[in-house]
């Protein structure tokens, strides 16, 4: 069974530091690898994609991929208070055909 | 993005009725979509994967003849909670994948209640 694993927090991280998310997966055949951020009561909305080992930077936010030691990342930095919400780390397998695979997400808290 | 519209964002209903929800691809054409259910504090879990033309292919354990499908157009998907019980009430969201990149971009959600 694909599993995707999140540290539920919160993560309390002041406001202007890097806050660091995590995200760990099993199925050793995911291609595509993908940050949502939630907010509550909310749909996800996508913040990142990344499809290849390294890092990808867009903004204020650094996806990070380790393939090998099936391992994903997403670097925020200067939080603001607005990124306060649940971070959702989503895995695709290879082929593309199926939906997601969600973690349960880390809420992030940036503290004024 | 891609932009995906769900209707009704929200809705009440008594036990036993049944409810309609509405996925629509707004500016691309969506072979597939994706039905996710999520409880209070809980991840999207996948419920089914809607294909134009075809029986939507459900997950273990999501109850096909209780939630239906119909995936008619390239721009529209429908869910149907038939015969609505409390334990129904969720937040149901669906997704569209863009050709391109595979992203999936998700409507805004639907809130059920079931008194």
């Amino acid at each position: 069974q694909k599993e995707v694993e999140q540290n539920s927090g919160p993560l309390s991280v002041p406001e202007g530091a890097i806050a660091s998310l995590n995200c760990t997966y099993s199925d050793r055949g995911s291609q595509s690898f993908f940050w949502y951020r939630q907010y509550s009561g909310k749909s996800p909305e996508l913040i990142m994609s990344i499809y290849s080992n390294g890092d990808k930077e867009d903004g204020r936010f650094t996806a990070q991929l380790n393939k090998a030691s099936q391992y994903v990342s997403l670097l925020i930095r200067d939080s603001q208070p607005s990124d306060s919400a649940t971070y959702l780390c989503a895995v695709r397998a290879r082929g593309g055909a199926d939906g997601l695979t969600f973690g349960k997400g880390t809420h992030l808290i940036i503290q004024p | 993005g891609a932009v995906v519209s769900q209707h009704p964002s929200w809705v009440i209903c008594k036990s036993g009725t049944s409810v309609k929800i509405e996925c629509r691809s707004l500016d691309f054409q969506a072979t597939t979509m994706f039905w996710y259910r999520q409880f209070p504090k809980q991840s999207l879990m996948l419920m089914a994967t809607s294909n134009e033309g075809s029986k939507a292919t459900y997950e273990q354990g999501v109850e096909k003849d209780k939630f239906l499908i119909n995936h008619a157009s390239l721009t529209l998907s429908t869910l149907t909670v038939t015969s609505a019980h409390p334990e129904d009430s969720s937040f149901y969201i669906c997704s569209a994948r863009g050709l391109r990149t595979g992203e999936l971009f998700f409507g805004e959600g639907s809130r059920l209640t079931v008194l």
